[in-house]
């Protein structure tokens, strides 16, 4: 069974905090990505890296970045975390651009 | 621009009764994918469609694909309350080895008893 963990189901922080979210898949996946899911506003791409050390933007990187040192591992860091940041953050992982996108549990961010 | 939409956005049925929703995509690629979240929770995958004429089942659900009319349906069977959920399906981007999907913007189902 494919598994993707992250770090947290739950998070709060304060405005200002940087904040690291981190994503480990156990199927040696190419593929990773971070999404923010808000009511109404579907899934949205922030950022996804197709390989270890390499990253693209994804729909709306503003404000968020990431490192992938790991083939394993995707973290996604809010250098400086604001109020229009909380969300419920979900991270995926795929073989490479093949096969469903196997999602994490998600994880609920509320900055305050 | 790759698109993929979903109709209708939101449906409310009676159990017992079929309906289908629909997801027309204007990506290039013709593999598609449907994923149920729960409330609260995260996207788990249903079904991978990866070529035309292609249909899957499982339960109450069936998925098919139509690649000349770029159209995927998910039609469900006798609905129960169980089946509550949002629906959402995925288009690859062809020549892409990003992996990247494009996803619709979900059809929320509700099942009245």
């Amino acid at each position: 069974d494919v598994k993707v963990t992250q770090s947290s189901r739950y998070l709060v922080k304060r405005t200002g905090e940087k904040v690291f979210l981190e994503c480990v898949q156990d199927m040696d996946h190419e593929n990773m990505f971070w999404y923010r899911q808000d009511p109404g506003l579907g899934l949205r791409l922030i950022y996804f890296s197709y390989d270890v050390k390499m990253k693209e933007k994804g729909d709306i990187p503003e404000g968020y970045s990431v490192s992938r040192e790991k083939k394993e591992r995707f973290s996604l860091i809010l250098e400086s975390a604001s109020t229009n940041q909380t969300s419920m953050y979900l991270c995926a992982s795929r073989f490479q651009g093949a096969g469903t996108q196997y999602f994490g549990p998600g994880t609920r961010l509320l900055v305050l | 621009e790759l698109k993929v939409e979903q109709n209708p956005l939101f449906l409310s049925m009676q159990e017992g009764k079929n309906y289908t929703i629909y997801c027309n995509y204007s990506t290039t690629s013709d593999r598609l994918y449907w994923y149920r979240q729960d409330p609260g929770k995260s996207l788990e995958s249903l079904f991978v469609l990866l070529s035309n004429g292609a249909v899957k089942q499982e339960g109450r659900l069936m998925a098919s694909l139509d690649t000349k009319a770029r159209l995927s349906t998910l039609h469900i069977t006798a609905a129960v309350h169980d089946l509550s959920a949002t629906y959402f399906c995925a288009s690859d981007t062809r020549g892409s080895n990003t992996g990247k999907l494009i996803f619709g913007q979900g059809t929320t189902l509700q099942v009245k008893p």
